[in-house]
């Protein structure tokens, strides 16, 4: 199976600032990483497919890069809204492996 | 629009079975395989397992195999993951989620979620 892990586990910004999580696959996965934002007691939702890719609806202040092994999600200027838990997602083969999640909180 | 409502919370004793529904509409049922993901109380995400609804073609995550059924209901478009032998390791809010494949993959959207809690 394919390990994703990402860092930080947690952490706590302000309003404005730059975010960045990031997210490294155990092999290569090419671009097969999602990113998604699951608020308390909701569903996760989807914010970047295919490693980059912007899913319609999603703030612009969202972005994902990377390739490989090696990927970062960013925020570019955090807003209230944003707190909640990230996770990254591996579609390169199954079982679709998810990171262990980073918590976003609001100073 | 698209929507994944799924069945309400259990309550199961150790041992028992439980069957929960993801019930589709807003596209075509047959045209996007369907997951089922798992999130224990304050812990990540586990994928479970996949299904073709077409077919009933599945694979299940190995750490289930045996104890895990995924099937489809074409007639009303509806999937349903069955857990068996429960214990109390599987107190999970448990998910069914579309997968989007164009090249690449993805999960939108995903069901409400069913919490289900084994306890004796």
């Amino acid at each position: 199976d394919i390990q994703m892990t990402q860092s930080p586990s947690s952490l706590s910004a302000s309003v404005g600032d730059r975010v960045t999580i990031t997210c490294r696959a155990s092999q290569s996965i090419g671009s097969f990483l999602n990113w998604y934002q699951q608020k308390r007691g909701k569903a996760p939702k989807i914010l970047i497919y295919a490693a980059s890719s912007l899913q319609s609806g999603v703030p612009s202040r969202f972005s994902g890069s990377g390739s490989g092994t090696d990927f970062t999600l960013t925020i570019s200027s955090l807003q209230p809204e944003d707190f909640g838990t990230y996770y990254c997602q591996q579609s390169y083969s199954t079982p679709y492996t998810f990171g262990q999640g980073t918590k976003l909180e609001i100073k | 629009q698209v929507q994944l409502v799924q069945s309400g919370a259990e309550v199961k004793k150790p041992g028992a079975s439980v069957k929960v529904s993801c019930k589709t509409s807003g596209y075509s049922f047959t045209s996007y395989y369907m997951h089922w993901v798992r999130q224990a109380p304050g812990q990540g995400l586990e994928w479970m397992g996949i299904i073709n609804p077409i077919g009933g073609g599945t694979s299940y995550a190995q750490k289930f195999q045996g104890r895990v059924t995924m099937t489809s209901d074409t007639s009303t478009s509806t999937v349903y993951m069955e857990l068996s032998s429960l214990r109390s390791e599987d107190t999970a809010v448990y998910y069914c989620a579309r997968e989007i494949r164009v090249g690449k993959n993805w999960f939108d959207p995903w069901g409400q979620g069913t919490l289900v809690t084994v306890s004796s």
